[in-house]
């Protein structure tokens, strides 16, 4: 079954180190999505790619990266993490032309310390 | 700014009754809602989607549209609970491609 999925599933890191959060998916999606979600917030889009080599800020871009250098995978980095990207982050993907119906990876909680 | 607004909750219903969910949305071009149920701990997952005026029904669960007014709603018969949870509005925007906006959820407490 086509599915997505997020590594690691729990991280905990220094202020100022920087992090990658993977996340691929089999559904053969191109489009694929991070989001941060935070109490009160819901979800936040961070950064987002319609496929290969393309990639589009989101909402809440400040401090993040992602590339994107094949369909599956569209991994996400923290260049120097900061507290204030303590969150949990999830993944999501959606067929191009479709009718936007996201799916999303099981999540990964990070803790910046 | 394009908004997704939704009561935060709790909503508390017995269980067996109908669970009345309500959502409005800020742009009128928006062509595509959705209901997500996101679990403590877990992440969101698709149960509705509804696209055009009127009312859409799965089982136990009926997504209500109208987009003169900017609302949709989702509505749960029978709610069990199981079904207590935290339920996301989610809209594509005009111009969006294939990007979604979130409410911030309302969360649903369902008691024997």
């Amino acid at each position: 079954d086509a599915e997505i999925t997020q590594s690691p599933r729990h991280k905990i890191t220094e202020t100022g180190r920087q992090v990658t959060l993977a996340c691929h998916q089999t559904w053969n999606h191109n489009n694929m999505f991070w989001y941060r979600q935070d109490l009160g917030h819901g979800l936040r889009l961070i950064h987002y790619s319609y496929g290969v080599q393309d990639t589009n800020k989101g909402e809440v871009s400040d401090g993040y990266s992602v590339s994107r250098s094949n369909t599956e995978d569209l991994p996400l980095t923290l260049e120097s993490a900061a507290s204030s990207q303590t969150s949990v982050y999830f993944c999501a993907s959606s067929a191009s032309g479709g009718d936007n119906e996201q799916f999303f990876g099981p999540g990964t909680r990070l803790t910046v310390l | 700014q394009k908004e997704v607004e939704q009561n935060s909750g709790p909503l508390s219903v017995p269980e067996g009754a109908i669970a009345s969910l309500n959502c409005t949305y800020s742009d009128r071009g928006s062509q595509s809602f959705f209901w997500y149920r996101q679990y403590s701990g877990k992440s969101p997952e698709l149960i509705m989607s509804i696209y055009s005026n009127g009312d859409k029904e799965d089982g136990r669960f009926t997504a209500q549209l109208n987009k003169a007014s900017q609302y949709v709603s989702l509505l749960i018969r029978d709610s069990q609970p199981s079904d207590s949870a935290t339920y996301l509005c989610a809209v594509s925007p005009s111009g969006g491609y294939n990007k979604l906006i979130f409410g911030a959820g309302t969360r649903l407490a369902v008691h024997p």
